[in-house]
């Protein structure tokens, strides 16, 4: 089955720098790939995604990039402000494997003011 | 804005004993998911119904667990016949489409410590 590894697993920047969070896949038939964000006490929420026939998504502040030959995709987020401290998950979905996700370890993400 | 809502919040239980997990999913979605957080672990998933069955389980999702769709808006987890490694983190999903096609929406989860 599909195995989601994610890096690192804590990032500490201050505010207004940049956060790369990476994950890479092992299922090359994977091609749905969702982040989500997880605030302290809540259930996690998706913020961006991106699907096989797409290299790069944006929104806003925060963009993701998709390498399928590497099998791997990133999250960028830039200008990072406060209440972006958070956990984030990436996610891959493989449509030959029925209707599940399978979650990378999640990164903690510490903005500082 | 439509949320997902889960009862309890947080439930202790002893090992052996039965625990039921409640879920309200967003009224007009038709697929539903648990997935479960071990503490410092991957969410992982558990298992996911549509039109009324299971669509697809884990590994993790044995004999023990069971999942119901009681009277249209609730969606229960029975789990029954805790053990200590059931202790975790336990969310409730929705969406309107399958996870391949649209965005899960998920509750605030209820956690399950089994002494």
């Amino acid at each position: 089955g599909e195995n989601v590894e994610q890096h690192p697993s804590t990032l500490s920047v201050q505010e207004g720098d940049s956060a790369v969070i990476k994950c890479t896949y092992s299922d090359s038939a994977s091609n749905y790939f969702p982040w989500y964000k997880q605030e302290l006490g809540k259930g996690p929420q998706l913020i961006i995604d991106i699907r096989s026939n797409v290299g790069e998504k944006k929104d806003q502040r925060i963009a993701v990039t998709l390498n399928k030959t590497a099998k791997h995709f990133s999250l960028h987020i830039t200008e990072t402000q406060p209440e972006d401290s958070a956990v984030y998950f990436c996610a891959a979905h493989d449509n030959n494997a029925g209707n599940m996700l399978t979650f990378g370890g999640g990164t903690r993400l510490m903005v500082k003011p | 804005e439509p949320e997902v809502t889960q009862t309890p919040s947080h439930q202790v239980t002893q090992m052996g004993q039965e625990v039921i997990l409640r879920c309200v999913p967003i009224s007009n979605h038709l697929y539903f998911y648990w997935y479960r957080q071990i503490l410092g672990q991957k969410v992982e998933f558990l298992v996911s119904f549509y039109n009324n069955e299971i669509s697809e389980k884990s590994e993790i999702f044995d004999d023990q667990f069971s999942v119901e769709r009681p009277d249209g808006s609730n969606f229960t987890l029975k789990i029954r016949s805790t053990k200590l490694e059931d202790s975790a983190m336990y969310f409730c999903a929705s969406s309107v489409h399958d996870s391949n096609t649209g965005e899960l929406f998920f509750g605030e989860g209820s956690r399950l410590t089994v002494l």
